[in-house]
């Protein structure tokens, strides 16, 4: 089966500005999570939706926001972007009522000049 | 608050050799912990979980051993392999809490050949 996928996989920006990531899951999971990964640290949890909703997200700012579709598929929002949001923005999926395991995708790396 | 940390930043094993991760959690309500693997360019993959009720789990040339009396759970790779060089997570999960995995830093493992 196809894995997640993300797009773009590298971005640009410039301070100030607004950017979306895009996140198509697993075929037949409908959890979608998004993670932060600041160069050199570990993940960090941004945002969960699942069946469409949002049900959870992190210590982060409303500046990061996002949106799951019918099909599952889910965006990430950032808006008026600091340079400390540059770094690789991961998507994961999971299959509900299953493992917690989670299944990521290779991220989109995001750099803020 | 909860956290997963790492004792170690890198780790160099020698090609053949055995390798042990280590990683400690201050959460003692988590009951659910997964190792990751991040190689250069790439998401996290799953290698191997385990649940609070066993102190060891073995999956292929990889064994999870958890001590929940000193919070603290290794990956131990066996007859180590170029290939293993990545970085490596673990992470910790609360039943219910499912949505918000808390992953720690991240150990590198170089496998010199």
């Amino acid at each position: 089966e196809a894995g997640v996928t993300q797009s773009p996989t590298h971005l640009i920006k410039t301070r100030g500005q607004q950017v979306t990531l895009r996140c198509s899951p697993i075929s037949g999971h409908t959890s979608v999570y998004w993670y932060q990964q600041a160069l050199g640290l570990g993940l960090q949890f941004l945002l969960w939706y699942d069946e469409g909703e949002e049900r959870n997200r992190g210590n982060f700012p409303p500046r990061f926001s996002g949106r799951q579709f019918p099909n599952y598929s889910s965006e990430l929002n950032v808006n008026a972007l600091e340079l400390e949001d540059s770094a690789l923005y991961l998507c994961a999926s999971r299959r509900k009522a299953s493992s917690y395991e989670q299944y990521f995708g290779p991220g989109t790396r995001l750099t803020v000049t | 608050g909860e956290s997963v940390g790492l004792h170690l930043p890198t780790l160099s094993v020698q090609e053949g050799d055995n390798s042990i991760i280590n990683c400690a959690y201050s959460n003692s309500a988590s009951d659910y912990f997964i190792w990751y693997k991040q190689e250069s360019g790439k998401g996290p993959q799953f290698i191997i979980d385990i649940r609070s009720n066993m102190d060891k789990r073995q999956g292929q040339r990889v064994t999870v051993l958890l001590n929940k009396t000193v919070k603290h759970l290794s990956l131990q790779i066996a007859a180590t392999q170029p290939g293993d060089s990545a970085v490596y997570f673990c992470a910790e999960n609360i039943s219910g809490g499912y949505q918000k995995v808390t992953f720690g830093t991240g150990t590198k493992l170089q496998v010199i050949p």
